[in-house]
């Protein structure tokens, strides 16, 4: 079965700043990746995903990840972060045409004025 | 408004008193999912339906029912409840689970206390 490695579980940083969270993976099979952000007191919202074809996937709110196959990572960055981004971020991966989504334990991110 | 709504919000029970935490979704979506959210272990599936009438297990499905008699309600149903079910519960929705262009719609969590 797939699984998923966030490497950090807190990542502080300061408003403006840019930030990498970073997520690995393993998987005897080609998966579909994603990532997740969760605020306080809500359910997630999908940030965006990889399918296939360019491995820069943009997703919202200014966010982007990198999939590197030779790696196996989705490392997912901002260039510039707000006080609002402000979250739990998961990452996430499931088999191609399989139910079976195996979620990352999540990094916190905190934003610092 | 498309959401899926989860109740209740907060509970809090003891050991071996059944309890159901109930899910609906107003999308005519196909696929439904429960999962619980641990600290350190992220979110991990208990079930999940393909449709109605349809069900499996997911990864940690032991101490839980669920059925889909309905295409829009999915309840989680713990018939004796003990405290390493203390969770954050989250129930989601899609209008294909297999289909990656699809994403996977959250309800807003119930916290669950099992003394």
């Amino acid at each position: 079965a797939q699984s998923v490695t966030q490497l950090d579980s807190q990542v502080p940083v300061f408003e403006e700043a840019p930030v990498e969270l970073r997520c690995n993976y393993s998987s005897s099979v080609s998966v579909y990746l994603f990532w997740y952000v969760q605020y306080p007191n809500q359910g997630l919202q999908l940030l965006l995903k990889y399918l296939s074809g360019s491995t820069l996937v943009k997703g919202i709110n200014g966010f982007e990840a990198e999939f590197n196959k030779s790696q196996t990572s989705f490392h997912l960055r901002k260039p510039s972060v707000h006080i609002s981004d402000t979250a739990e971020y998961f990452c996430a991966v499931r088999r191609y045409n399989n139910n079976d989504m195996r979620f990352g334990a999540g990094t916190r991110l905190t934003v610092k004025p | 408004e498309a959401q899926v709504t989860q109740n209740p919000r907060y509970l809090i029970t003891v050991t071996g008193k059944k309890l159901t935490v109930t899910c609906s979704q107003n999308m005519n979506h196909e696929y439904m999912s429960w999962y619980r959210q641990d600290p350190g272990l992220g979110l991990r599936q208990i079930y999940y339906s393909m449709n109605v009438e349809v069900t499996d297990k997911g990864d940690v499905p032991e101490g839980y029912k669920v059925s889909r008699k309905e295409k829009r309600n999915f309840p989680l149903i713990l018939e004796s409840p003990s405290p390493n079910q203390t969770s954050l519960y989250f129930c989601a929705s899609s209008s294909r689970g297999w289909t990656p262009n699809e994403k996977l719609f959250f309800g807003s969590g119930t916290q669950l206390s099992v003394l």
